[in-house]
């Protein structure tokens, strides 16, 4: 069964401490993306990755790391540096980069207090 | 100028009826766009892909697009309860950079 999954679904945190957000796909697409959307907000795209051991910062990149070490797996950190991480962060896929359909995962709702 | 806009809504229509939403965007040269669905809390879901001019039709979906125009819109035909979400526009660009509207809200009233 083939698709994009995040964990975990939920995730508090304390102010000032780093936290990682899994994203693992079986589709075999070469570009993942994450996103963060805010109550009544669009998407806004935080880091893309069109190939392994590449990626490249997207409108709001600061605040955020990633890597891309496997196919397969493109972890978020949100650190301490991120003014407002509280928010709804999505993390897709897609064959490539270039034009084809993006498809989501189910997403990970970060609440920092 | 926004890259895509979409009327933030709400729409409301009557269930049974035709759901129209409607997309603008600003490059003239994109060739891929896209509409999803997102429920109140999920993520988007894909629901129609266009890249030619034209409509294109989907089970009660169709998608029509128009590039003279610079605009592609959804419609949803029968509309149902469960269709009560909102509706994402997206496009693919010339400068390879994928942008998204910020949504319609439908509301279907039983």
């Amino acid at each position: 069964d083939g698709g994009i999954t995040q964990s975990p679904k939920y995730l508090f945190r304390k102010e000032g401490q780093n936290v990682t957000l899994s994203c693992e796909q079986n589709l075999n697409h070469d570009a993942m993306y994450w996103y963060r959307q805010d109550p009544g907000q669009g998407l806004r795209l935080i880091y893309y990755s069109q190939i392994v051991n590449d990626f490249q910062k997207g409108d709001i990149a600061e605040g955020y790391s990633v890597s891309r070490e496997k196919k397969e797996s493109f972890p978020l950190t949100v650190t301490s540096a991120q003014k407002n991480p509280t928010a709804f962060y999505l993390c897709a896929s897609s064959r490539q980069r270039t034009g084809y359909e993006q498809y989501f995962g189910p997403g990970t709702r970060l609440t920092v207090t | 100028q926004k890259e895509v806009e979409q009327n933030s809504g709400p729409l409301s229509v009557p269930e049974g009826a035709i759901a129209s939403l409607n997309c603008t965007y600003s490059d003239r040269g994109s060739q891929s766009f896209f509409w999803y669905r997102q429920y109140s809390g999920k993520s988007p879901e894909l629901i129609m892909s266009i890249y030619s001019n034209g409509d294109k039709e989907d089970g009660r979906f169709t998608a029509q697009l128009n590039k003279a125009s610079q605009y592609v819109s959804l419609l949803i035909r029968d509309s149902q309860p469960s269709d009560s979400a909102t509706y994402l526009c997206a496009v693919f660009n010339t400068g390879n950079q994928f942008y998204f509207g910020t949504g319609t809200s439908l509301t279907v009233i039983p």
